[in-house]
């Protein structure tokens, strides 16, 4: 079966650097995407992996190993606005997303 | 920008009536379109992917006669809740691509809230 692992819930402090840990199980790849959803919202795109290495864009960072099956989001300078859920998810072969069930972020002052 | 609108964005119905939700993408056209549906602190479940013209692929355990779907245009696509039950409560986003293959990004719509009585 496919697969998409994220821990349910992590918790850190403003001003912090958080990494969140992705691993996937799937039949074929065709790209990683992490998306950030607000409670209540839709998702928004964050990054797209489809080469392993590291995307950065701004205070997020994405990374993604295609052997190991692992991928991880990391946020920098953390503020309250980050609070939110995160979602990983992987295309497969047949280009459909498969989605993580996604890691809440609670940010502390 | 990408930019895809739902309507409405919340909506209150009494068991037993059918709801109709608006997927639109207000500046590109979109290749095919997404609705997903999620409940309180879980993940997004996709129900089904509709290309333009053609009819929707549902995922397993999604009723089509229940949850029609019509893909009239490439910017339109809407999900109709037939015959509501109060377990139908809940959050539906649709997403579109612009075009098919790996790097289509999915561009998310803001969601309709669905509360059945």
């Amino acid at each position: 079966g496919q697969n998409i692992d994220q821990p349910t819930e992590m918790t850190a402090t403003e001003g912090a650097i958080v990494q969140i840990n992705c691993t996937y199980q799937t039949s074929g790849f065709n790209g990683l995407f992490w998306y950030q959803q607000h409670a209540g919202e839709a998702p928004t795109f964050l990054s797209y992996n489809v080469l392993d290495g590291l995307e950065e864009k701004g205070r997020f960072s994405s990374f993604l190993s295609r052997s190991k099956g692992y991928s991880y989001l990391l946020l920098k300078e953390l503020q309250m606005k980050d609070s939110a859920s995160y979602l990983c998810a992987v295309k497969d072969s047949n280009y459909q997303l498969i989605w993580g069930a996604g890691t809440k972020l609670i940010i502390k002052p | 920008g990408a930019v895809v609108s739902q309507h409405p964005s919340w909506v209150i119905c009494k068991s037993g009536t059918s709801v109709k939700i608006e997927c639109r993408s207000l500046d590109f056209q979109a290749t095919t379109m997404f609705w997903y549906r999620q409940f309180p602190k879980q993940s997004l479940m996709l129900m089904a992917t509709s290309n333009e013209g053609s009819k929707a692929t549902y995922e397993q355990g999604v009723e089509k006669d229940k949850f029609l779907i019509n893909h009239a245009s490439l910017t339109l696509s809407t999900l109709t809740v037939t015959s509501a039950h109060p377990e139908d409560s809940s959050f539906y986003i649709c997403s579109a691509t612009r075009t098919s293959g790996e790097s289509s990004e999915q561009y998310f719509g803001p969601g309709t809230r669905l509360t059945v009585t």
